[in-house]
């Protein structure tokens, strides 16, 4: 079965730059979504196909995919982005989710 | 406001079966693929099943393939999942799910979530 591969942490001080990582084969050839999670919250669209942001989604937030490796970017950290990260594609009509990645503001 | 209110949830034995409940509101329901994705306690996302917007395209996780049933009565605006044979491992909080960009199921985000309703399988 196709597997999301992401850091299971990430920390990074405020007003910095953090970037998650999700590799998987040939992910590149398949569209990356990616959700934020706070606990005790559902889970947030914040990109899909790859680099698009839904409404509402502040423009620190990108995404790129290519190769093996999507990643999601968090330019100019706030204490707010603090969460658990996850990745998701499609493989034989089966979604998928990376295992989640926690970003720790510093 | 666009919402998801799922309900069922509760403690049930191994074995048993349950059916789970997803209210839609606030968007036109019959124009989008609808999905189910559970969350175990203190882990990750896991994709359970999905379904186009006229029930004609059902996809399961290997996991529930044979024991989970999803299905939607549009005229209702309500999204729906059957568990039978349940087990340990199915214990999780099952969210109701929107696809984002319309009535196929698959290749899609999950832009609206429902709070999740907790399902207990335990002796």
């Amino acid at each position: 079965s196709y597997e999301l591969t992401q850091p299971p942490s990430v920390s990074v001080s405020p007003g910095q730059t953090a970037s998650i990582t999700c590799s998987g084969d040939k992910l590149g050839d398949k569209y990356a979504s990616w959700y934020q999670q706070k606990p005790g919250h559902s889970p947030v669209l914040v990109i899909y196909k790859d680099s698009k942001r839904p409404s509402g989604i502040p423009e620190r937030f990108s995404g790129s995919n290519s190769g093996n490796t999507a990643t999601l970017t968090i330019s100019g950290t706030q204490a707010i982005d603090e969460a658990d990260y996850y990745c998701q594609a499609w493989d034989s009509n089966t979604a998928v989710f990376g295992g989640g990645t926690k970003v720790t503001v510093l | 406001e666009v919402q998801l209110v799922e309900r069922g949830g509760g403690l049930v034995q191994p074995g048993r079966s349950l059916r789970l409940s997803c209210a839609a509101s606030g968007f036109t329901f019959d124009d989008y693929g609808m999905h189910w994705v559970r969350q175990a306690p203190g882990k990750g996302l896991e994709w359970v099943s999905g379904i186009s917007w006229n029930s004609g395209i059902t996809d399961y996780a290997d996991s529930v393939k044979g024991r989970f049933t999803i299905s939607r009565d549009n005229a209702k605006n309500s999204l729906y999942l059957h568990m039978n044979s349940l087990r340990p491992e199915d214990t999780a909080l099952y969210h109701c799910t929107k696809g984002k960009e319309g009535a196929a199921v698959r290749n899609d985000a999950f832009d609206i979530w429902g709070q999740g309703t907790m399902v207990t399988v335990s002796s």
